[in-house]
């Protein structure tokens, strides 16, 4: 069974700071990573996405990806109450190419405190 | 923008009744997909479809059917439905991009099954 696994927190982060959420996946043919915000009653919304090693930046922003080690993390910088949410960390089922849908963590709980 | 429709955002339905879930994307994709969301179990695909008249069994298929008969169109069906399928129905389609497949989501469909 292909698995994601996230620590459901909550984790609480003082406004203004670095909110730091982390992903460990087990397949390693997972080739492209995702990360999706969840306000609660919504449906997720996708904020970014990686597929090579290393940093990518949008806006506030950084995913953090780390395939030998089997990680994905999310950086939030300058956090705001705005981000309180839940965060899905998401990996591509490898069969199919990534066309057969995606594996999702059971989320983080990520509140920031004014 | 992505535009993924459903049909109903909340729905109640009673036991043995056949259910159709409906789901509409507007940005001419190929995948679609639908997940069901549960409190301590996350997002799990249930069906997913490449193309017209195609559909694949996800995770947990049973108890539930697909129909695509037009591209932009992806419906779920609870042939008889149980308690055990109340749940947050998420319809989703997705877009190659240069990180993989990016699914996006439409607004869900609370279903109780009473």
């Amino acid at each position: 069974q292909k698995e994601v696994e996230q620590n459901s927190g909550p984790l609480s982060v003082p406004e203004g700071a670095i909110a730091s959420l982390n992903c460990t996946y087990s397949d390693r043919g997972s080739q492209s990573f995702f990360w999706y915000r969840q306000y609660s009653g919504k449906s997720p919304e996708l904020i970014m996405s990686i597929y090579s090693n290393g940093d990518k930046e949008d806006g506030r922003f950084t995913a953090q990806l780390n395939k030998a080690s089997q990680y994905v993390s999310l950086l939030i910088r300058d956090s705001q109450p705005s981000d309180s949410a839940t965060y899905l960390c998401a990996v591509n089922r490898p069969s199919g190419g990534g066309a057969d849908g995606l594996t999702f963590g059971k989320g983080t709980h990520l509140i920031i405190q004014p | 923008d992505v535009k993924v429709t459903q049909s109903s955002r909340y729905l109640v339905k009673r036991t043995g009744e056949k259910v159709f879930l409906e789901c509409v994307q507007d940005m001419d994709h190929e995948n679609m997909f639908w997940y069901r969301q549960d409190p301590g179990l996350g997002l799990r695909l249930i069906y997913f479809s490449y193309d017209v008249k195609m559909k694949e069994k996800g995770d947990i298929p049973e108890g539930y059917s697909v129909s695509r008969e037009k591209k932009e169109r992806f419906s779920l069906i609870l042939e008889s439905a149980s308690t055990n399928q109340t749940s947050m129905y998420l319809c989703a389609s997705s877009l190659l991009t240069g990180t993989g497949y990016e699914q996006y989501f439409g607004p869900g469909t609370r279903l109780t099954v009473t």
